[in-house]
């Protein structure tokens, strides 16, 4: 197995534009999380799906953040207007989902955005 | 509420020991840890659930007291692929894991 797949892995734009990161999980795996890694916010959850249905966005940061899920093997997090404080890598994780909350989480090589 | 993890560094030779401590404050359902070495994804390490059981990974172990609402991650005879910064991650409610800010360790020859 390829393990999860995200692209680009890095992305420099103007504050601004919008930036789409994309994800693929890894088969069979039926949740889905985008994480945000900053030095001073640590790994912070923004949103995750269970079955391609989002569960809890209540990590993401304001309506600048979006995120879809529209098959089992793809999901797009999207900033637009992007800014300057949006500058982080993010992780796209998957996992399988069973009776007592998940397997271990498989994450992918993340995307380093920069926005200037 | 994001976990707390103490010492926030360790300094290790190789061949010593360490232990990495997470604690959170709300009730916990799973702990689960992770590794992640510079430039690079986090990388699952093992999961514990309610129960109080301790599982091992090499010689990496871990024990989950959910009474205390905590766990402890112990690195035993340590080796320098060991180095990198430890993560727990705590499940609630859902599926969702919140994680602490992270335990940097460093080994030395």
């Amino acid at each position: 197995d390829a393990g999860v797949i995200q692209s680009p892995r890095h992305e420099v734009t103007e504050m601004g534009q919008e930036v789409t990161l994309r994800c693929k999980p890894i088969s069979g795996h039926n949740s889905l999380f985008w994480y945000r890694q900053t030095m001073m916010r640590g790994l912070e959850l923004l949103i995750y799906f269970n079955n391609n249905v989002p569960i809890d966005d209540s990590g993401m940061p304001e309506d600048r953040f979006s995120a879809k899920m529209p098959n089992a093997s793809f999901s797009t997090l999207k900033i637009q207007p992007s800014e300057p404080r949006d500058s982080a890598v993010y992780f796209c994780a998957s996992s399988q989902l069973r009776d007592r909350g998940n397997y271990g989480y498989t994450f992918g090589s993340g995307t380093r955005l920069t926005v200037v | 509420q994001q976990p707390v993890q103490s010492p926030q560094a360790v300094i290790l030779r190789e061949g010593e020991d360490a232990v990495i401590n997470c604690s959170s404050s709300k009730a916990l359902y799973s702990v689960h840890w992770y590794r992640q070495k510079h430039g690079e994804a986090p990388v699952f390490l093992m999961i514990l659930l309610k129960g109080g059981e301790q599982k091992g990974h090499d010689k990496i172990s871990a024990s989950f007291n959910e009474k205390k609402q905590q766990s402890s991650l112990y690195l035993t005879a340590s080796q320098l692929s060991y180095s990198g910064t430890y993560f727990c991650g705590t499940g609630t409610a859902g599926n969702k894991l919140t994680f602490g800010g992270g335990t940097r360790v460093l080994v030395k020859p």
